[in-house]
C-alpha cells in the first residue's frame, strides 16, 4: 500500500508560538491531502482538504487563519498551527489517496502529537 | 452530512474468541474503510470495502451498500488485536465513526 509520513512525530511548544507539521507521500504523488485532528478518547475529525497548487478547503468551525495549510508540491503538504494555545494540544493526522490505485482508499500518516504548554 | 454509527462502543474478549463489529451509515457512499488504531495512534488500513466481502487472514469484512451497513469479523482474537477499530465512509469526505474499543485478554 501507499506510504504517508509525517514530521515531527511529537512536538512540545510554548503558548503563543507557531508549529509546522509536514505530511509527505513517499511513493506516490497526491494532488489532494487531508488533515484530521483527534482529541484523547475521541474519533478523527476532518479539519481541511489540501489541494496542490490551490487554497485549502476548511471544514465548518476550523479557523483558516489559525491552521495554515500549504500544499506546494505533489508530495508535500504542511499544516502550521499559528499562535498555539493549550486547547490546540491534540493528535494531528494527515492522509492522502494514491491516484495510481484507481480507488478512493485513503492512507494515513503516523500522526503528530502536539502539546502546547 | 453522512452519519456513521459503530457498535458496540466497547468490547472485551478472551484470547481465541470471535467477534463482530458493526458500522451503520446514513447515505450512499463510494468509499468505506475499516482501520485499526494501534496504541501509538497509527491508523492501519484493514479493508477498503465500499461493497462486497473481503478476507485477510483472521479478519474479514462485508459491506451491504443497499442496506447501509458493514461488518468486521475478527476470528481467534489475539492480544495484539487490542486497540480501537474505526469505520469511515465517504461520498466526498471521509467521515469516521466513534470507534469500537477492543480489549483482548490472555
Amino acid at each position: 500500500g501507499a506510504v504517508v509520513s509525517q514530521h515531527p512525530s511529537r512536538v512540545i511548544c510554548k503558548s503563543g508560538t507557531s508549529v509546522k507539521i509536514e505530511c509527505r507521500s513517499l511513493d506516490f504523488q497526491a494532488t489532494t491531502m487531508f488533515w484530521y485532528r483527534q482529541f484523547p478518547k475521541q474519533s478523527l475529525m476532518l479539519m481541511a482538504t489540501s489541494n496542490e497548487g490551490s487554497k485549502a478547503t476548511y471544514e465548518q468551525g476550523v479557523e483558516k487563519d489559525k491552521f495554515l495549510i500549504n500544499h506546494a508540491s505533489l508530495t508535500l503538504s504542511t499544516l502550521t498551527v499559528t499562535s498555539a494555545h493549550p486547547e490546540d494540544s491534540s493528535f494531528y493526522i494527515c492522509s492522502a489517496r494514491d491516484p495510481g490505485q484507481g480507488t478512493n482508499e485513503q492512507y494515513f500518516g503516523p500522526g503528530t502529537r502536539l502539546t502546547v504548554t | 452530512g453522512i452519519q456513521v454509527e459503530q457498535s458496540p462502543p466497547d468490547l472485551i474478549l478472551q484470547e481465541g474468541a470471535n467477534s463482530t463489529l458493526r458500522c451503520n451509515f446514513s447515505d450512499s457512499v463510494n468509499n468505506l474503510q475499516w482501520f485499526h488504531q494501534n496504541p501509538w495512534g497509527q491508523l492501519i488500513n484493514l479493508f477498503y470495502i465500499p461493497s462486497g466481502t473481503k478476507q485477510n487472514g483472521r479478519l474479514s469484512a462485508t459491506t451491504v451498500a443497499t442496506e447501509r451497513y458493514s461488518l468486521l469479523y475478527i476470528s481467534s482474537s489475539q492480544t495484539t488485536d487490542s486497540g480501537v477499530y474505526f469505520c469511515a465512509v465517504a461520498y466526498n469526505k471521509l467521515i469516521f465513526g466513534a470507534g469500537t474499543r477492543l480489549a483482548v485478554h490472555p
